[in-house]
């Protein structure tokens, strides 16, 4: 069965250092996303993507985020300069179609900021 | 008021039990209502998709959306210690929203 996956399954950075976060998503989907969770916490949106472009993005998504698909298979959230606010899980999804209705998750990349 | 409302419990029934789980939301702009599961420290797993109001069955899980009162349920017939896990109510209106979890634990 076709699934997301993501790497590194654990990172460990200091504290303004750059990070980027791996992913592949199923083949054929066309609609990537990336969330994060805080330990404890809800599971939060970050960015869609589609298209070569982000569709959306949150709060949360500043200046210090950026995401790329720099080839026909990997999406990439990149974190410019992290902080220590920034640990948490980060999560890839991606989806065949529109409309959100089924987002297959990544295992997700925990991310620790010393 | 938040835009997704679950209570986190912790739920802790015996084996063979029915689990019911829900959440409510505000927003009237969602569409489509989701229930994922979630292993500790893992990425979550997609049970149960509905579009419209009514119930959705597949095995031993049976989802229901009531959008006029803003109310959705997820329930686990014959509960089995596998099913231990959080689950997670996720909404949209073209991202996800989610609610904060309810950690379930079934008892052998």
């Amino acid at each position: 069965e076709p699934e997301v996956t993501q790497t590194p399954s654990h990172q460990v950075t200091q504290m303004g250092q750059e990070v980027i976060l791996r992913c592949v998503p199923i083949s054929n989907h066309l609609y990537f996303y990336w969330y994060r969770q805080i330990l404890g916490q809800k599971v939060e949106f970050l960015v869609s993507f589609y298209n070569n472009e982000i569709s959306e993005k949150s709060e949360i998504f500043d200046d210090q985020f950026s995401v790329e698909r720099p080839d026909g298979s990997n999406f990439t959230l990149k974190i410019r300069s992290t902080k220590l606010e920034d640990s948490a899980m980060y999560f890839c999804a991606s989806s065949g179609r529109p409309g959100d209705n089924e987002q297959f998750f990544g295992p997700g990349t925990r991310l620790t900021v010393l | 008021q938040k835009e997704v409302e679950q209570d986190p419990g912790p739920l802790s029934v015996p084996e063979g039990a029915i689990v019911s789980l829900n959440c409510t939301y505000s927003n009237s702009a969602f569409q489509y209502f989701m229930w994922y599961r979630q292993y500790s420290r893992k990425g979550p797993e997609l049970l149960m998709y509905t579009y419209s109001s009514g119930n959705k069955e597949d095995g031993r899980f049976t989802a229901q959306v009531d959008k006029s009162s803003k109310y959705i349920s997820l329930f686990i017939r014959d509960s089995q210690p596998s099913d231990s896990a959080t689950y997670l109510c996720a909404m949209s209106d073209y991202k996800l929203s989610f609610g904060a979890g309810t950690t379930v634990t079934v008892r052998a």
